[in-house]
């Protein structure tokens, strides 16, 4: 089943942070976390592990909260390029499988200057 | 580095011919996959394949045709393309079959327009 993202669209100036939340109905393994550039192909962030790990890159973190299939990115003092699409994808408990990691739709952030 | 290259990159078809999309990786990963992305819908599984010779479907697999002759190489082809399959198509890779510690690569994508 599909992951749900939050917001879907966030618009914000550069500096200032975001969160993206992404949630799912069913007990999660992993949450992977990708950002595409318009008319490019989506580039590897970080995965998260189930346990509740928080993981960081430059000023861009995540967590992931077991207890609510929950994950989070955070977007520190956001800069131009952080512009894009993000996009989680998770993998269930019930499969150790790659081929269920199932991606949410997406959350388009924009920063202007 | 040459990665993962997909071929056509963009291609305009019409409704009813056979179309082939490309897909060649360099790194020799074991795992390979086909997504499409469609506004609204992300991107969804088409097929997969964990090995030469090893195929299995993804979660809308219909009207579509894979196979893996090769490691490096994994082709998707429309037997009879239809409006309904216009979208962006992503190749993609990985060294490992489970979740947790897998990270996929992604092709830079194959936009088909079908007509």
């Amino acid at each position: 089943q599909q992951p749900v993202q939050s917001p879907q669209a966030v618009i914000l100036r550069e500096g200032e942070d975001a969160v993206i939340n992404c949630s799912s109905s069913k007990a999660l393994y992993s949450v992977h976390w990708y950002r595409q550039k318009h008319g490019e192909a989506p580039v590897f962030l970080m995965i998260l592990l189930k346990g509740g790990e928080q993981k960081g890159h430059e000023k861009i973190s995540a967590s992931f909260n077991e207890k609510k299939q929950q994950s989070s990115l955070y977007l520190t003092a956001s800069q131009l390029s952080y512009s894009g699409t993000y996009f989680c994808g998770t993998g269930l408990i019930s499969s150790g499988s790659a081929r269920q990691l199932t991606f949410g739709s997406g959350t388009q952030l924009t920063v202007l200057p | 580095d040459a990665g993962i290259t997909q071929s056509p990159r963009y291609k305009i078809t019409e409704t009813g011919r056979q179309v082939t999309l490309m897909c060649h990786q360099t790194w020799s990963h074991s795992y390979m996959f086909w997504y499409r992305q469609d506004l609204g819908h992300g991107l969804r599984l088409i097929y997969y394949s964990a090995a030469a010779d090893i195929t299995d479907k993804g979660e809308v697999p219909d009207g579509y045709v894979v196979s893996r002759s090769k490691t490096e190489n994994f082709p998707l082809t429309l037997e009879s393309a239809t409006r309904s399959q216009t979208s962006v198509y992503f190749c993609a890779s990985s060294d490992g079959d489970r979740v947790s510690g897998n990270t996929i690569y992604f092709g830079e994508g194959s936009w088909l327009t079908v007509v």
